[in-house]
């Protein structure tokens, strides 16, 4: 139980376009989900936290109208990249809290974005 | 806010050695405590957590953490490493409420086995 998937698992696209990443909590329902981005050889770093039904609160630093989240359901939230550039080019994970596991998240396998 | 220090980029061990990886953490509380590994292009497998109770913490795959108070620790053991154990390890820490629950990310560790 408690998978989380994300689609795409990969992704290039070219500079000034946009790119939209889903990630579903297959088995669960979970009220809050998660938006994280890797750059290589570094750590995880927060960018967004999404609560269904209800915008998403943004880190410091992340731009909100850059980095779109959609939660509108408690399975699916959705991160679109808009008007994508090179230095956009990361793995961006997922995670989801379930209803019923308040203090653990599950995180999905990751998307690897490239803008060229 | 929280925060969580991993003073070791990268260690390596031989085969069938024993492993600690050290995490230190900073929160003013009592706090959640997760140590995750993640292969190449991968996502994240949760290993063991801490919530509560014995400090003592059994993961899978024979890790084992032990949190300690006194000293704002939670470091990862595990008797004999086994050449798949190589990857990256991340020590992560949570707050038990409003703006701290969220996970915070140490810089992670690399392990590389020998054969």
């Amino acid at each position: 139980g408690a998978v989380v998937s994300q689609h795409p698992s990969w992704v290039i696209c070219k500079s000034g376009t946009s790119v939209k990443i889903e990630c579903r909590s297959l088995d669960f329902q979970a009220t809050t989900m998660f938006w994280y981005h890797q750059f290589p050889k570094q750590s995880l770093m927060l960018m967004a936290t999404s609560n269904e039904g209800s915008k998403a609160t943004y880190e410091q630093g992340v731009e909100k109208d850059k980095f779109l989240i959609n939660h509108a359901s408690l399975t699916l939230s959705t991160l679109t990249v808009t008007s994508a550039h090179p230095e956009d080019s990361s793995f961006y994970i997922c995670s989801a809290r379930a209803l019923a596991e308040r203090n653990e998240q599950y995180f999905g396998p990751g998307t690897r974005l490239t803008v060229t | 806010a929280q925060s969580v220090t991993q003073p070791d980029i990268h260690i390596t061990v031989s085969e069938g050695a024993s492993l600690e990886l050290r995490c230190n953490y900073s929160y003013g509380a009592t706090p959640y405590l997760f140590w995750y590994v993640q292969s190449p292009g991968q996502g994240l497998q949760l290993l063991l957590k801490y919530f509560s109770g014995d400090t003592l913490v059994q993961g899978i795959k024979g890790f084992e953490a032990e949190f300690k108070r006194s000293q704002s620790s939670f470091n990862l053991r595990k008797p004999s490493v086994h050449w798949s154990d190589a990857a990256e390890y991340f020590c992560a820490v949570e707050g038990s409420s409003g703006s701290a629950r969220q996970l915070t990310f140490g810089s992670g560790t690399q392990l590389t086995v020998l054969p």
